[in-house]
């Protein structure tokens, strides 16, 4: 049972532009969300987080999006930068302040950002 | 900061061996987690040590057992090893907070056990 699924194993965007990378779930107990970024040969990188209570977080770049009725949310990444390319994993977990609880990942994206 | 350590980063066994894997923390944290990343798939959880106690536990049988030291660091034991035991093995670290949560997990660059 696939509790968090990324649907689209690959993304390619030109340099500049938005890159946009989709993630829905199906527990409705999950409150917190991340995203992680994979070199090759590297472990996942944590990228940025939201939790249930907010619908938007900002770092830079890259803001993600949560709609909890829709149990979706979504990273953007503005301006996408060639550096960008990697595979971006959804993880959620289910507790309170739940970053340190286990975390379900979904099978993650291969973003490619074309020069 | 060396962030958080893992040895070895390849490793070769065949069917029914036993394989030991390490993981040093990030400093300051003092909770390590056990992934399983197969291939093409994301991280699976496997368990969670905190206070050199198992804390949490994912679908995994019992071949796969953990500790955790003193200073934090951990090791993660599989017994009778199959083929489908392949992957990539990340640890993550992460400091708690008790009733407030905790940090981020940062993870290591995993090691690569095959099974032949």
């Amino acid at each position: 049972d696939q509790q968090v699924k990324q649907n689209s194993p690959s993304l390619s965007v030109q340099e500049g532009r938005i890159s946009i990378l989709n993630c829905d779930y199906t527990n409705s107990m999950f409150d917190y969300f991340l995203w992680y970024k994979k070199y090759p040969a590297e472990g996942p990188t944590f990228l940025i987080s939201i939790s249930s209570i907010k619908d938007k977080n900002e770092d830079g770049r890259f803001t993600v999006f949560l709609n909890k009725s829709a149990k979706h949310l979504s990273l953007h990444i503005v301006p996408s930068q060639p550096g960008d390319s990697a595979v971006y994993f959804c993880a959620a977990s289910a507790s309170s302040g739940g970053a340190t609880n286990k975390l379900i990942f979904g099978t993650g994206t291969l973003l490619a950002v074309q020069p | 900061d060396a962030g958080v350590t893992q040895s070895p980063t390849h490793l070769i066994k065949t069917r029914g061996q036993q394989v030991t894997l390490r993981c040093s923390p990030k400093s300051g944290h003092d909770t390590v987690s056990w992934y399983q990343q197969a291939l093409g798939q994301g991280p699976q959880f496997i368990f969670q040590y905190y206070e050199e106690e198992e804390r949490q536990r994912g679908n995994f049988p019992d071949r796969f057992s953990g500790h955790q030291f003193p200073n934090y660091s951990s090791e993660l034991n599989v017994n009778a090893l199959l083929l489908g035991d392949s992957a990539l093995y990340l640890c993550a670290s992460s400091f708690d907070l008790g009733l407030a949560g905790g940090s981020e997990q940062f993870f290591g660059p995993g090691t690569r056990l095959t099974v032949l």
